[in-house]
């Protein structure tokens, strides 16, 4: 089974500022995959950055990185610069890595608040 | 970017009616899913779908809920008798393939209210 906790239900962060979205999770598949999306207000899920379990480097797409630590089972996702657009939902997921991967299971989320 | 796409966006029914929520997959992906969101909580997986049957299902997807593919691009959710706890934001989902890699696709959600 795999379970995804993200322990920080609400964030907020001045703009033009970094934040970092914690994210644990637990599996006993030696072969996973770790996402994060976005959820505006306006519901949509949005795709932002993708880690394979045995990629050597942590992966940024622009001003999103994610923290990898895999024998502390997180992937922490840092967002630099932050605008005030990036005030939304952030879910943390993971799915298995096979030929059936399956279904995403997503973590309670955290909601990000940028100030100006 | 090529889009799922969710019909209709707002769906309001009466406790113990028959709702059909609908979808279109991107066309050449192969994996469809449908999740659920209950008022801004954790979205939770329901079911996968694969060579015209389901792959997986969540303890969620009970005899009151059924998927189909009916013809080659629309594939859709069915409550038969919903209850007011289905009152939920669905979404449909489509992948390429089943590696684990790959993103999900959501369409932009389907919000059912039970009344």
């Amino acid at each position: 089974a795999q379970k995804i906790t993200q322990t920080q239900p609400g964030m907020f962060v001045q703009e033009k500022e970094a934040v970092t979205l914690d994210c644990t999770y637990d599996t006993s598949d030696p072969s996973y995959g770790l996402f994060w999306y976005k959820q505006p207000s306006s519901g949509e899920m949005i795709f932002l950055i993708y880690q394979g379990s045995y990629d050597q480097q942590n992966a940024t797409e622009g001003r999103y990185s994610l923290n990898f630590q895999k024998a502390r089972k997180s992937a922490n996702l840092v967002i630099s610069a932050s605008q005030l657009g990036d005030s939304a939902m952030y879910f943390c997921a993971m799915r298995r890595k096979n030929t059936n991967a399956g279904k995403s299971t997503f973590g309670d989320g955290t909601t990000l608040t940028v100030k100006p | 970017e090529p889009e799922v796409t969710q019909t209709p966006s707002h769906q309001v029914t009466q406790m113990g009616q028959e709702v059909i929520l609908r979808c279109v997959p991107i066309s050449n992906h192969l994996y469809f899913y449908w999740y659920r969101q209950i008022l801004g909580q954790k979205v939770e997986f329901l079911v996968s779908f694969y060579n015209n049957e389901i792959s997986e299902k969540s303890e969620i997807f009970d005899d009151q809920f059924s998927v189909e593919r009916p013809d080659g691009s629309n594939f859709t959710l069915k409550i038969r008798s919903t209850k007011l706890e289905d009152s939920a934001m669905y979404f449909c989902a489509s992948t390429p393939g089943d590696s684990g890699a790959e993103k999900l696709f959501f369409g932009s959600g389907t919000q059912l209210s039970v009344l």
